[in-house]
């Protein structure tokens, strides 16, 4: 069971080029979604999915695509790298389904933008 | 913004009791207490959550008060591994769409 798994841990993309970081889970959860993190700041919400086909925007969604075509996968996607996207991308799921509520979160992506 | 406010820093003996407050004075009476931690910039961890009863779990205890304007968080006996960023959140949602402030970070001293 390996919970929440991110790849890549480290990543160094310049100005302009496209990636997507990967989110897989293996809790069969049907909530996921997507924090980014600012050197002394909280985690902040980008988008989320309520189970597969569906998916929603949160506070700071600008830049950013998101699909949700099976449960255990939420890829993020950057469509043209800016420096302002240089932050630490963390993947969370939780389910309903059971009384325990934690959100599980991933390790982390740490992109850096030049 | 978050919905919630905490000191910036604190600092605990090891060995002795950590006490984290936090002030959530808007809080709707449909949106629970979270409280979640950072170690070293990993993904955050889940220690506690509650709606208006106290809880307690073997990692720490939750008070919240009777108007549920307020509440602190337990380490009743932090280790140096207890030294992180803890993060008050209030949300409706099961571990869902949280709003992160800034948190506080407890530093224990050996």
């Amino acid at each position: 069971n390996a919970g929440v798994t991110q790849t890549p841990k480290f990543q160094v993309l310049k100005t302009g080029q496209s990636m997507t970081l990967q989110c897989a889970q293996d809790m069969n959860h049907e909530y996921m979604s997507w924090y980014r993190q600012d050197p002394g700041m909280g985690l902040r919400l980008i988008h989320y999915s309520v189970g597969a086909g569906i998916t929603d925007q949160g506070e700071v969604p600008n830049g950013y695509n998101v699909s949700r075509s099976t449960t255990e996968d939420f890829p993020l996607r950057l469509l043209s790298a800016a420096p302002s996207q240089t932050s630490v991308y963390f993947c969370a799921s939780t389910t309903e389904a059971s009384l325990n509520t934690e959100a599980f979160f991933g390790q982390g992506t740490r992109l850096t933008v030049v | 913004d978050a919905k919630t406010t905490q000191p910036t820093s604190m600092d605990c003996a090891e060995g002795r009791a950590a006490n984290l407050p936090c002030n959530h004075s808007t809080i709707s009476g449909n949106e629970y207490v979270y409280w979640y931690r950072q170690i070293h910039s990993q993904g955050p961890q889940y220690i506690i959550h509650g709606l208006k009863n106290n809880e307690t779990n073997e990692m720490a205890s939750l008070i919240i008060t009777e108007d549920r304007k307020s509440s602190t968080l337990i380490l009743p006996h932090a280790t140096l591994r207890d030294t992180a960023v803890y993060y008050c959140i209030v949300s409706p949602f099961y571990g869902q769409n949280f709003v992160f402030g800034p948190g506080t970070r407890l530093s224990v001293l050996p």
